[in-house]
């Protein structure tokens, strides 16, 4: 069975460019969630989606958005990059909402604004 | 809101001692908690999690973590230490209705010494 697929691995963006990171989640999944990480904030939340629709939002402004299709997948937008939005973005999938799931996360895109 | 804190942002050992990765937890109800792993450049992996079913978890690769509600504590403990253990290690909450948004402790990076 393959496991969480983000693409791309690595990407080099300027500032003020806008930035599309896609993730497939394990076949049969439905809830995809999507993280920042970085070495001075660590791990951050940045939403979920369920059945195409966003379920839950982390504290990041507008510039982030996302968004699910009907086969599960999904993509996160970033626009008018800025040089502290370079971090590893991970992808988790999950079979189902809820707390008794099992999150398998992705590689990840890592993401480098200059 | 849910919280973790995990002592120790590095922690190191020699291989076949014990390994003891700290982490407590911030909750006004009942908490799901879970410990990851991730080696360089690769995604998050879950080793264990706790969802009130028994407070003695056992995860994969040998590591098992006790909840303690009179200590809000959720410690990792590994009898013995191999090479292959050492790796960044995260701590993360997340409450009944709240999906699959998890909250990270800041992490422990753990080395294992010959």
């Amino acid at each position: 069975k393959a496991g969480v697929t983000q693409t791309p691995r690595y990407l080099i963006k300027t500032r003020g460019q806008q930035v599309t990171l896609s993730c497939s989640p394990i076949s049969g999944h439905r809830s995809v969630s999507w993280y920042q990480q970085t070495p001075g904030q660590g791990l951050q939340f940045l939403f979920e989606y369920f059945s195409e629709t966003q379920r839950n939002k982390g504290n990041f402004p507008g510039r982030f958005s996302g968004r699910q299709f009907s086969n599960s997948r999904s993509e996160m937008n970033v626009s008018t990059l800025e040089l502290g939005d370079s971090a590893l973005y991970l992808c988790a999938s999950s079979l189902v909402q809820g707390v008794n799931t099992e999150a398998f996360f992705g590689q990840g895109t890592r993401l480098t604004v200059v | 809101a849910q919280s973790v804190t995990q002592l120790g942002s590095h922690v190191s050992v020699s291989e076949g001692a014990l390994v003891l990765l700290r982490c407590n937890y911030s909750s006004s109800v009942p908490p799901y908690l879970f410990w990851y792993v991730q080696y360089p450049n690769q995604g998050l992996q879950l080793l264990l999690k706790y969802t009130s079913a028994a407070t003695l978890v056992k995860g994969i690769n040998g590591f098992e973590a006790e909840f303690k509600k009179s200590e809000t504590s959720f410690h990792l403990t590994k009898p013995s230490a191999h090479m292959s253990d050492a790796a960044e290690y995260f701590c993360a909450v997340t409450r009944t209705g709240g999906g699959n948004k998890l909250t990270f402790g800041t992490g422990t990076q753990l080395k294992v010494e010959l």
